[in-house]
């Protein structure tokens, strides 16, 4: 069975400083793992997804790596900023059967 | 355009009665789930569709009937409404190939 588990379960900046996020999965048999953000009282947003074979995807300030073979992938926000608080769900896409198996999130404080 | 929309956004009810929530999506879209956050903001899947025929039940109580009259919509209908059901329920759907998923707004639920 796949578990999924965010480290740290919150995290307080100031803005300008760099942001590291960890998700780690027990079961590396993946498709996919997609990066989310969700705001308070509001749905998911898809930041990024990485495919199986792929080892990092970028956008914008946005970087995720993922070491299938570890079971883990970080999200790196650069240049933090106060817009970037949010929670940032990561979730792991099996490789037999179509469902996302999400970790517990992290939630991000960016401080002006 | 709202991708994948979910009605209503905010449902309260008296425990024993039944509700419906709907959504659809207009991504073109072949598989589309549901999911439930409860209060510890915790998302895992219930149910999910390809192309209007059930793929997965994840040992959801037969309360909760989802059904898809086309691979646009997938509703879901909760009969005898029970204080544990309270939480927000999220539509989604995802892209072939890629499965990319896409989440709507959410439905919060309060049973009373």
């Amino acid at each position: 069975k796949q578990e999924v588990t965010q480290i740290p379960a919150a995290l307080s900046v100031p803005e300008g400083e760099n942001l590291v996020l960890n998700c780690s999965f027990t079961d590396s048999a993946i498709y996919n793992l997609q990066w989310f953000r969700q705001d308070p009282g509001k749905g998911l947003t898809s930041l990024l997804l990485i495919q199986s074979s792929q080892r990092e995807q970028t956008s914008g300030r946005l970087n995720a790596s993922l070491d299938k073979s570890s079971g883990r992938s970080t999200l790196y926000i650069a240049a933090s900023q106060p817009g970037d608080s949010a929670t940032y769900l990561c979730a792991v896409n099996k490789a037999a059967g179509n469902k996302l198996t999400f970790g517990g999130g992290t939630r991000v404080l960016v401080k002006p | 355009d709202t991708a994948v929309s979910q009605t209503p956004k905010y449902l309260v009810t008296q425990m024993g009665n039944d509700k419906s929530i709907k959504c659809e999506q207009n991504l073109g879209h072949d598989t589309m789930y549901w999911y439930k956050q409860d209060s510890k903001k915790f998302l895992k899947i219930m149910f999910s569709y390809n192309n209007k025929e059930l793929i997965i039940n994840e040992t959801v109580p037969n309360r909760f009937s989802p059904k898809s009259p086309d691979k646009a919509h997938l509703n879901l209908h909760i009969n005898s409404l029970e204080l544990g059901d309270s939480a927000v329920y999220f539509c989604a759907s995802s892209q072939e190939g890629t499965r990319r998923a896409y989440f709507g707004a959410g439905t919060r639920l309060s049973v009373l």
